[in-house]
């Protein structure tokens, strides 16, 4: 099945504890970004990356660190958390690299940082 | 600054109408267009994607694209209750820029 997979789901941390959200998809897809949903806010993102090697900052990418080793794995680190980070969190990839088609969306992990 | 605007709603239809949602955009050179379905808590997912100029349909579901007056609209025919979601419409432009714009969605609720 195809799909893009994040973890944690859920994770309850305290400010400036280090944390690593995973994710990974199985399609072969060149393009993956993060997006942080925040009520009357949409989606914004964070980072996106075209390619292994290849990444770049989104509109919001301040407090967060990406990496992209391999083609189906796209991490998103929070070296030092703040209350601020507390969201909604997407991963989601896209087959064509330049980001024009359809973007397929992990399941979300809510973060709540205290 | 790129801007992709909705009425956040909600908008509420009866079962078996037509819901008629819409998105405008601000960046003239946008090429791509999407729109999303989220239900309450879960992840969006796609409904209708749509590249040119007119209408696109897809089961009870029509985006239809106007890029000279910069809008694009879902419709979406015989309404049912598990319609009821935010939709989000998302603008990419042409290339230069990798980064989707989402609207904040509108919520809809399809009432029996």
């Amino acid at each position: 099945e195809a799909q893009v997979t994040q973890n944690p789901r859920y994770l309850i941390t305290v400010t400036g504890k280090k944390l690593t959200v995973t994710c990974s998809q199985n399609m072969n897809h060149e393009y993956m970004s993060w997006y942080r949903q925040d009520p009357g806010l949409g989606l914004r993102q964070i980072y996106y990356s075209m390619n292994v090697e290849v990444t770049d900052k989104g509109d919001v990418p301040e407090g967060y660190k990406v990496s992209r080793k391999e083609k189906r794995n796209f991490p998103l680190i929070l070296e030092s958390p703040s209350p601020n980070q507390t969201s909604l969190y997407f991963c989601a990839s896209s087959r064509d690299r330049e980001g024009n088609q359809p973007q397929h969306f992990g399941d979300g992990t809510r973060l709540s940082i205290l | 600054q790129k801007e992709v605007e909705q009425n956040s709603g909600p908008l509420s239809v009866p079962e078996g109408a037509i819901a008629s949602l819409n998105c405008t955009y601000s960046d003239r050179v946008s090429q791509s267009f999407f729109w999303y379905r989220q239900y309450s808590g879960k992840s969006p997912e796609l409904i209708m994607s749509i590249y040119s100029n007119g209408d696109k349909e897809d089961g009870r579901f029509t985006a239809q694209l106007n890029k000279a007056s910069q809008y694009v609209s879902l419709l979406i025919r015989d309404s049912q209750p598990s319609d009821s979601a935010t939709y989000l419409c998302a603008v990419k432009r042409a290339g230069g820029s990798y980064i989707p714009t989402f609207g904040r969605g509108t919520s809809l609720i399809v009432h029996p």
